[in-house]
């Protein structure tokens, strides 16, 4: 089974520039998440979905960040314009709520650098 | 809000020695959850713990949750060079299904 499927793995992008995150869940998962980990740092809820509806977006910089789930499946995740401290790695994830405790299966992530 | 913490940071032990990661939440929890994330990966689940004073073990890591369900730990015995990575906790918001806050993690270090 194919797990949490996330591009692109590195981006590299001046200041101000705008950027864009494509997640693709487990199949099967009713719930998405986006996640933020700096260097060093825990991985930290930017937005999570229950099927097309984003039940916590509370940690979503809505001025510059914006996120959909079309037909509550792959979502993507924007940033514009970038600023150079959102370098971090932004990390999807998938769980089946409902399931065993909620349990959160993370994609590789996709590493983001503003210069 | 809630927060959960986690100590130590850092950690370096020579191979073979113990190891232990301590996890504190601000609020009580429905659950903790523990990941593995090794360098340059991403973070992999390991267990889940919901009863109070749940003691789980897989090979060498025991895994605790406290009475409370406010702190949990986990121990590893006779650590080896491919438990190196950062260890983190997440717990589950007993007021709120689905969400977990994460610890910012335990780095560990082991020399062979």
């Amino acid at each position: 089974e194919a797990g949490v499927v996330q591009s692109p793995r590195y981006k590299i992008i001046e200041k101000k520039q705008p950027v864009a995150f494509w997640c693709n869940p487990i199949s099967g998962h009713n719930t998405l998440y986006w996640y933020r980990q700096n260097l060093g740092q825990g991985p930290e809820l930017l937005i999570r979905y229950e099927n097309e509806e984003a039940v916590d977006d509370s940690q979503l910089p809505k001025d510059r960040f914006s996120a959909e789930r079309l037909k509550g499946v792959d979502s993507t995740l924007k940033i514009q314009p970038a600023e150079l401290g959102d370098s971090a790695v932004y990390l999807c994830a998938s769980s089946f709520l409902g399931g065993p405790g909620n349990t959160i299966y993370f994609g590789e992530g996709s590493w983001l650098t503003v210069v | 809000g809630q927060q959960v913490m986690q100590i130590p940071q850092y950690q370096h032990v020579q191979e073979g020695e113990d190891f232990t990661t301590y996890c504190n939440s601000s609020t009580t929890l429905s659950n903790i959850q523990w990941y593995k994330q090794r360098p340059g990966g991403h973070p992999v689940f390991l267990i889940q713990l919901v009863k109070s004073g749940e003691v789980k073990k897989q090979k060498r890591l025991t895994f605790q949750f406290g009475e409370a369900k406010k702190n949990s730990s986990l121990h590893i015995t006779a650590t080896q060079t491919t438990d190196v990575g950062t260890y983190f906790c997440a717990g589950g918001s007993a007021s709120n299904t689905g969400k977990l806050i994460f610890g910012q993690g335990t780095t560990l270090q082991v020399k062979p």
